[in-house]
This record gives structure tokens, C-alpha cells and sequence, in this order.
């Protein structure tokens, strides 16, 4: 069974500093998701990292998946309270349609 | 267009009732999926359809019934449920190119909210 350990679970800031989410395994992954989620809602597609060593930003987030492609982080720069929500990162593993193994997800609160 | 609908947004039914859930996307998407999330939890894959058939079944109870009745259509047929299956039933779609995509980018509905009484 595959795992991603997704850390940290938990995270409350003030607006205007940056973080960073980490989302690790021992398994080799084709590409990783990650997913932004408000309560109630469906998970949005953020970004998918395919090749390993890979970097994308979008706006203030940036992402980064390891070059053995066993690990992913996601840094956010400056956040703001729109940023609040469920992260999820997301691994797929090849062969076709299959479904994501998802981490347990970081609920981050950005305090005015 | 990366739109996936889900009907209805919320759900509420007794143990005793059958409803369905419904799933559209129009993106020309072979693949998809239906998952399950219990509060504060990741979600959890239930069934995988490729090319309108069942792929996958993740051992999920038969009052679940997926049925795929064409390429942009999925449903979840629920009966004789129990409370412990009150949670936000996802939808999923992904262009589902078997072995010829490494990425697999899924695409999800806002899902329904049920609630069994």
C-alpha cells in the first residue's frame, strides 16, 4: 500500500508570512497533485509535477517535486486569508485510470 | 472547460429509501471516478470507470451502485443505506488514455453532501 505522509497536518499564521507543506513517501510516484479544498466543496485542481526536480509557481505558491519523485513540498510566500483551506497532495502511480492516493491534507488558517 | 457537476448539492434520506447521485463532465474524459469523504479527512476512492467500464471497485458494500451510462455521465445508485454513509460523495474525471499518460490529472465535482438518517 502506498502512503503520503503529509505534514504539517495542522497550521495556523498570521497574514503576511510564508510556509511551506510537505507531502512524503518511500513509494516512486508518476506525478503528484495538489488540491486546494473549502469546506464543503470539491477539491481544485492547483497543480500537477511530473518530471522529477520539477518547480511551478502560481502566484505566491510555489511547487516542487523531489528528484526521485517521492516527495513534493509547496510554499506559499506572503499569505493572505484567502489562502485558508485544505491543501491535499495527491499521487498517482501509473497505468492508466487509476485513482489518487491522497495525504491526509494540511488545514492551514491565515489570521488577519 | 474543466467543469464536473454533481446533482444534487445536498441529500438527505432515510435507510429504507433508493436515491441516486448524478455526475456529468464534458470534457471528453474517458475515465471516472467516485470517492468518499468523511470530515476532515482526505477522500477515498470508492469506483473507477474507464471507457464506461468498471475498472475498479474498491470493495465498497453493495448498497453502492455505480452505473456508467454513457462517456459524460456517471451515477451512484444508493439503497438501504446506513447512518455511518452520511459524508461528501465526490465525482472525478480524467482523460483516462490507458498506459499513455504518465499524470492522470483529475478534475473534481463540488460534490453531494449526504446525509442518511
Amino acid at each position: 500500500t502506498q502512503l503520503l505522509e503529509q505534514s504539517p497536518q495542522f497550521l495556523s499564521i498570521q497574514e503576511g508570512k510564508n510556509l511551506t507543506v510537505y507531502c512524503n513517501s518511500s513509494s516512486v510516484f508518476s506525478s503528484l497533485q495538489w488540491y486546494r479544498q473549502e469546506p464543503g466543496e470539491g477539491p481544485v485542481l492547483l497543480v500537477t509535477v511530473v518530471t522529477g526536480g520539477e518547480v511551478k509557481k502560481l502566484k505566491r505558491l510555489t511547487f516542487q517535486f523531489g528528484d526521485a519523485r517521492k516527495d513534493s513540498s509547496l510554499h506559499i510566500t506572503a499569505a493572505q486569508p484567502g489562502d485558508t483551506g485544505l491543501y491535499l497532495c495527491a499521487g498517482y502511480s501509473g497505468g492508466g485510470a487509476d485513482g489518487l492516493t491522497f495525504g491526509k491534507g494540511t488545514h492551514l488558517i491565515i489570521q488577519p | 472547460d474543466t467543469e464536473v457537476t454533481q446533482t444534487p448539492k445536498h441529500l438527505v434520506m432515510g435507510m429504507t429509501n433508493k436515491k441516486s447521485l448524478k455526475c456529468e463532465q464534458h470534457m471528453g474524459h474517458r475515465a471516472m471516478y467516485w470517492y468518499k469523504q468523511k470530515a476532515k479527512k482526505p477522500p477515498e476512492l470508492m469506483f473507477v470507470y474507464s471507457y464506461e467500464k468498471l475498472s475498479i471497485n474498491e470493495s465498497v458494500p453493495s448498497r453502492f451502485s455505480p452505473e456508467c451510462p454513457n462517456s459524460s455521465l456517471l451515477n451512484l445508485h444508493l439503497h438501504a443505506l446506513q447512518p455511518e454513509d452520511s459524508a461528501l460523495y465526490l465525482c472525478a474525471s480524467s482523460q483516462g488514455l490507458l498506459g499513455l499518460l504518465s499524470y492522470n490529472e483529475q478534475f473534481f465535482g463540488p460534490g453531494t453532501r449526504l446525509t442518511v438518517l
